[in-house]
């Protein structure tokens, strides 16, 4: 069964770029066909969708985030990557990642505070 | 804003049925049945409780069901239970991916 786990810093400073990790564990994720996404949730409200990448590398941004987003994925470390750049304490929150379209697997989620 | 609003708390009793609505503002919405539901305990990731608007993954317990019409789409928990009290999010992923704010389902 295919496991999710985040993993990254959990204080970044406003203006400088938040670089999160999600390692894939029971499967690999280069095979079958898969969207790979991360999703945050700051502390007392909903979801938010941030983009997501897919088994042949393309990727799709929330249309409010993309400026500032990057999703990558490493098939040999069988991980991919979420960047942000130019943070702000708006940007503070849980950030989850998540398998497929319906996000049928998720990791437990990992807490960025952005503050200097 | 969320592109789908959702009521910010219901409740019910054990045993009894609630209804949790969500609704879009989009055309596609209105035309695609991609409309899924989590289920997310407090402190918890959300877990998958509904996809395609009416499907259960496996291990869901068939007291959930989903249906959509229209521009709105539901969630019905039937025979509530106390582990029942979470919050529900929907989320449509026709065309790019929205969620709604979340509503709060207490177990009275």
């Amino acid at each position: 069964q295919v496991q999710l786990q985040e993993s990254g810093p959990g204080l970044v400073k406003p203006s400088q770029t938040l670089s999160l990790t999600c390692t894939v564990s029971g499967g690999s994720i280069s095979s079958g066909s898969h969207y790979w996404s991360w999703i945050r949730q700051p502390a007392g409200k909903g979801l938010e969708w941030i983009g997501r990448i897919y088994t042949s590398g393309s990727t799709n941004y929330n249309p409010s985030l993309k400026s500032r987003v990057t999703i990558s994925v490493d098939m040999s470390k069988n991980q991919f990557s979420l960047q942000l750049s130019s943070v702000t304490a708006a940007d503070t929150a849980v950030y989850y990642c998540a398998r497929d379209v319906t996000f049928n697997t998720w990791g437990q989620g990992t807490l960025v505070t952005v503050s200097s | 804003q969320s592109a789908l609003t959702q009521p910010r708390s219901v409740s019910g009793s054990p045993g009894q049925s609630v209804t949790i609505s969500c609704t879009g503002t989009s055309s596609d919405f209105a035309a695609y049945n991609y409309v899924s539901w989590y289920q997310q305990h407090p402190g918890k990731a959300p877990k998958l409780m509904i996809y395609d608007v009416n499907e259960r993954p496996s291990g869901v317990p068939d007291r959930f069901s989903g249906s959509k019409s229209g521009n709105t789409a539901s969630l019905t928990i039937s025979g509530l239970q106390a582990e029942d009290e979470a919050d529900y999010h929907c989320c449509s992923y026709a065309g790019t991916v929205v969620f709604g704010g979340g509503t709060k389902l207490t177990v009275l």
